[in-house]
């Protein structure tokens, strides 16, 4: 069965350190890849997306992530968190399926930026 | 401002109640989706449907039914609510012709049942 693994449930880190969130993926066919966050009682907003070209993405608020179709993964990283990052995030991937491309998602990690 | 939005954000309901989440999105996408979220789980597929009433099963099913009578509208049924469907139920739709799975979501509705 295909599947998303976020490997970490939760990740402390203080504010100005740096953080990468782990995601990877069971597919060795093309996939679509999508980084979300869910801030406390929203829904999900899209953060950033691997399509095709470029492996390397980024999104408007510093994070960025990394396609590697080797190593089936695309992690999220961003040099310098706020406490404003504080959030649940979600990797999500689209494998295609009955006809059209269906996203999977990862458990979430909670992203806890400490003072 | 393009939106989708759940009726409901909070309900409590008892146990064998028929229960109706609505959602509605206006931004003319053909894909619409029901999922599940629940602490450790992520998100996960309930149903899904790429066009009017039409439906497509998702990973977890079982206890639920679905209606798209409009474009723009995807209603999730608990036919008979049980506790174990307590949870945040996000409902999210997609444009058919980017087929990318890119999905954009409401609120949420949590909802409990007692």
């Amino acid at each position: 069965a295909q599947s998303v693994t976020q490997l970490d449930s939760q990740v402390p880190v203080f504010e100005e350190a740096p953080v990468e969130l782990r995601c990877n993926y069971s597919s060795s066919v093309s996939v679509y890849l999508f980084w979300y966050v869910q801030y406390p009682n929203q829904g999900l907003q899209l953060l950033l997306k691997y399509l095709s070209g470029s492996t390397l993405v980024e999104s408007i608020n510093g994070f960025e992530a990394e396609f590697n179709k080797s190593q089936t993964s695309f992690h999220l990283r961003k040099p310098s968190v706020h406490i404003s990052d504080t959030a649940e995030y979600f990797c999500a991937v689209s494998f295609y399926r009955g006809g059209s491309y269906i996203p999977t998602f990862g458990r979430g990690t909670s992203l806890i930026v400490h003072p | 401002d393009v939106k989708v939005t759940q009726s409901s954000r909070y309900l409590v309901k008892r146990t064998g109640e028929k229960v109706f989440l609505e959602c509605v999105q206006d931004m003319d996408h053909e894909n619409m989706f029901w999922y599940r979220q629940d602490p450790g789980l992520g998100l996960r597929l309930i149903y899904f449907s790429y066009d009017v009433k039409m439906k497509e099963k998702g990973d977890i099913p079982e206890g639920y039914s679905v209606s798209r009578e409009k474009k723009e509208r995807f209603s999730l049924i608990l036919e008979s609510a049980s506790t174990n469907q307590t949870s945040m139920y996000l409902c999210a739709s997609s444009l058919w012709a980017a087929n990318t799975g890119e999905l954009f979501f409401g609120e949420g509705s949590r909802l409990t049942v007692l």
